[in-house]
């Protein structure tokens, strides 16, 4: 079946930096993206979201862009910090009760002091 | 925000046993709820979806007899690993749908499954 993936397995920054783990799906039908974090031994724990109808969405600390014409979805972390340090995984959905999210492979965000 | 738990956190069986894992939605509804696994170094994979007050519906590949779901209640869907074997050891995540309104999912602590 269609799957999202991520560019990059790794990403390695410096505290302070600003970070942008990337994510291409290929299900141009997907109208509902979301971001998560899991650290080690943990559940994911949801980040930021976006519906297809949107190009940008902002929270704190966080953008999510999704450029829908090249299926690329980005999240940005500002001013990154040792606490962000985890697995991002993005995943990809219907607006659509009872539907499940399909999960991409993961990036582990490693940030050094 | 949507609190989703699980029971237990982790466990220990042995080969042949039959294992129970809870998931809870502890405030709000949850008319679908989603049985996930995950090994590591590994994404998490869709195991099946568990709908409230019917069968659930598995991915290719799953074993409905192995993997039993049962959503008896609004709030509570159970995943039995029956005759578990070393294989089946992984991280078993769940996640719920509130019954109206956002499309966000929210996910459990996870269970941790050793098969000795």
């Amino acid at each position: 079946g269609e799957s999202v993936g991520l560019h990059l397995p790794t990403l390695s920054v410096q505290e302070g930096d600003n970070s942008i783990i990337n994510c291409a799906y290929s299900n141009s039908a997907s109208d509902y993206f979301i971001w998560y974090k899991q650290e080690s031994g943990k559940g994911p724990q949801f980040i930021i979201d976006i519906r297809s109808n949107m190009d940008k969405r902002q929270g704190q600390r966080v953008t999510v862009l999704l450029n829908k014409t090249v299926k690329h979805l980005s999240l940005q972390i500002a001013a990154t910090q040792p606490g962000d340090s985890a697995v991002y995984f993005c995943a990809e959905g219907f607006n659509q009760a009872g539907t499940a999210l399909i999960f991409g492979k993961g990036t582990t965000l490693s940030v050094s002091s | 925000g949507a609190v989703v738990s699980q029971h237990p956190s982790w466990v220990i069986c042995k080969s042949g046993t039959s294992v129970k894992i809870e998931c809870r939605s502890l405030d709000f509804q949850a008319t679908t709820m989603f049985w996930y696994r995950q090994f590591p170094k590994q994404s998490l994979m869709l195991m099946a979806t568990s709908n409230e007050g019917s069968k659930a519906t598995y991915e290719q590949g799953v074993e409905k007899d192995k993997f039993l779901i049962n959503h008896a209640s609004l709030t509570l869907s159970t995943l039995t690993v029956t005759s578990a074997h070393p294989e089946d050891s992984s991280f078993y995540i769940c996640s719920a749908r509130l019954a109206v309104g956002t499309d966000t999912q929210y996910f459990g602590p996870g269970t941790r499954l050793t098969v000795l």
